[in-house]
């Protein structure tokens, strides 16, 4: 089956610092990725939907400054979290799209400090 | 907007017992995917089952399968056998049907499925 990998796996970081974590498709081509963020016992939300080669479209709610994604190849999104603070901490999972499936990654786990 | 409410925080059941985990949803869509994911301790979530609402028969998958109402917007799972390691959050998802097919999905709360041996 398709495999999505995440990096890190996880990552401690001080407040006020970036952090950057990729999604990488490694079997296959994935035109579109999604990223949802789960806190502690809750749900997936959904963050933003990244498109290769376009800009990726937000959720309501969710600052694209502060979540800054890149999807620069068929393979590869990243998910930069810029000037990170303690509420950003959480468990972060991107989702790679082939054809009408859906495929997850094993998430990130970020804390910061 | 749509929305997936799932009303069971916890369930446990026996081991090899059968049990039923509840799922309802709101979608203005006419066309729409609903699905059912597994999320154990190592987070990785994993397809269990998936529906076209456009179909009828309900979708099964080994000892998984679903009862979909499509008028009561209805989706519940029943996991048949239930074995240890079945245990793990179980999250009910609903996609609407795009044409570019580019759209994320809505996830329910969870429920948390003890299998007790």
């Amino acid at each position: 089956g398709a495999v999505v990998s995440q990096h890190p796996s996880w990552v401690i970081c001080k407040s006020g610092t970036s952090v950057k974590i990729e999604c990488r498709s490694l079997d296959f081509q994935a035109t579109t990725m999604f990223w949802y963020r789960q806190f502690p016992k809750q749900s997936l939300m959904l963050m933003a939907t990244s498109n290769e080669g376009s800009k990726a479209t937000y959720e309501q709610g969710v600052e694209k400054d502060k979540f800054l994604i890149n999807h620069a190849s068929l393979t590869l999104s990243t998910l930069t979290v810029t000037s990170a603070h303690p509420e950003d901490s959480s468990f972060y999972i991107c989702s790679a799209r082939i054809r009408d499936y859906r495929f997850f990654g094993p998430g990130t786990r970020l804390t910061v400090l | 907007a749509q929305t997936v409410t799932q009303s069971q925080p916890e369930m446990s059941v026996q081991e090899a017992e059968t049990v039923t985990l509840s799922c309802t949803y709101d979608t203005s869509e006419s066309d729409y995917y609903l699905f059912w994911y597994k999320q154990p301790p190592s987070r990785q979530m994993i397809l269990v089952i998936r529906q076209e609402a456009y179909k009828q028969q309900n979708a099964t998958e080994n000892r998984f399968s679903v009862n979909f109402q499509k008028a009561a917007k209805s989706f519940s799972l029943k996991i048949s056998d239930s074995q240890l390691g079945d245990a793990a959050m179980y999250f009910c998802a609903l996609r609407k049907y795009s044409g570019g097919g580019a759209d994320g999905l809505t996830f329910g709360k969870g429920t948390h499925l003890i299998i007790q041996p």
